[in-house]
């Protein structure tokens, strides 16, 4: 229904390595689908998003994929660096608000 | 162009007392919502407003928490009286149109504790 499952809770990687996190959904009406990248104690901020007309987006080191059949997206980051770490949130488009994944902790160790 | 503005950043209080949260969202963006973040977890929806209107206020605890957007402009979130389980991050976001597609920016958040 409602919710958007989000994994792993926590993933750590070295640096330079690649780094994925997936979220799932049910409604099959959401048609918007943002990640957000939150500092600790800072706000969350929009670092990518993909609506449900294509299946893949890519900005530099950051790609989102889109599975709207599987109902299922991820956030892929390549040679992740230090300051890649914070906590990243998943969301889905529903009725112009979003829904939210619970947060993927990444910890990118140099 | 500036942001979404948030005041305060910190408040503590007692259980039972009254707080009051404020949003000035970005110039021109029609749509402002107040989310709810508990530690560990991501933002919770409680309001939204198109305009001076409410579009949803499903999940918002009406026995004691309330919002307003009297101009269309700004906007307050009170809780009255505080609970424990009140203590989270309550940010006020803002998009253009609020249509499903719309980004959605953030503000800086204001740290709610309840002792």
């Amino acid at each position: 229904g409602e919710n958007v499952e989000q994994h792993p809770s926590t993933l750590s990687v070295q640096e330079g390595d690649s780094a994925v996190i997936k979220c799932t959904y049910s409604d099959s009406a959401s048609n918007y689908f943002p990640w957000y990248k939150q500092e600790l104690g800072k706000r969350p901020q929009l670092i990518i998003d993909i609506r449900s007309n294509v299946g893949e987006k890519k900005d530099q080191r950051i790609a989102v994929t889109l599975n709207k059949t599987a109902k299922h997206f991820s956030l892929h980051i390549t040679e992740t660096q230090p300051e890649d770490s914070a906590v990243y949130f998943c969301a889905r488009g529903s009725q112009g608000n979003l829904i939210f994944g619970k947060g993927t902790k990444l910890s990118v160790k140099p | 162009e500036a942001g979404v503005a948030q005041s305060p950043r910190y408040k503590i209080i007692e259980k039972r007392q009254s707080v009051a949260f404020w949003c000035n969202p970005i110039s021109g963006h029609a749509t402002l919502y107040w989310y709810q973040q508990i530690l560990g977890q991501g933002p919770k929806l409680l309001i939204q407003f198109q305009n001076n209107g409410v579009v949803d206020d499903s999940q918002l605890p009406k026995d004691r928490f309330s919002a307003e957007r009297l101009k269309g402009v700004d906007s307050t979130l009170k809780i009255q009286p505080a609970k424990l389980e009140d203590s989270a991050v309550y940010l006020c976001a803002s998009s253009l149109l609020g249509q499903r597609t719309d980004t959605q920016y953030f503000g800086p958040g204001t740290r709610l504790t309840v002792l």
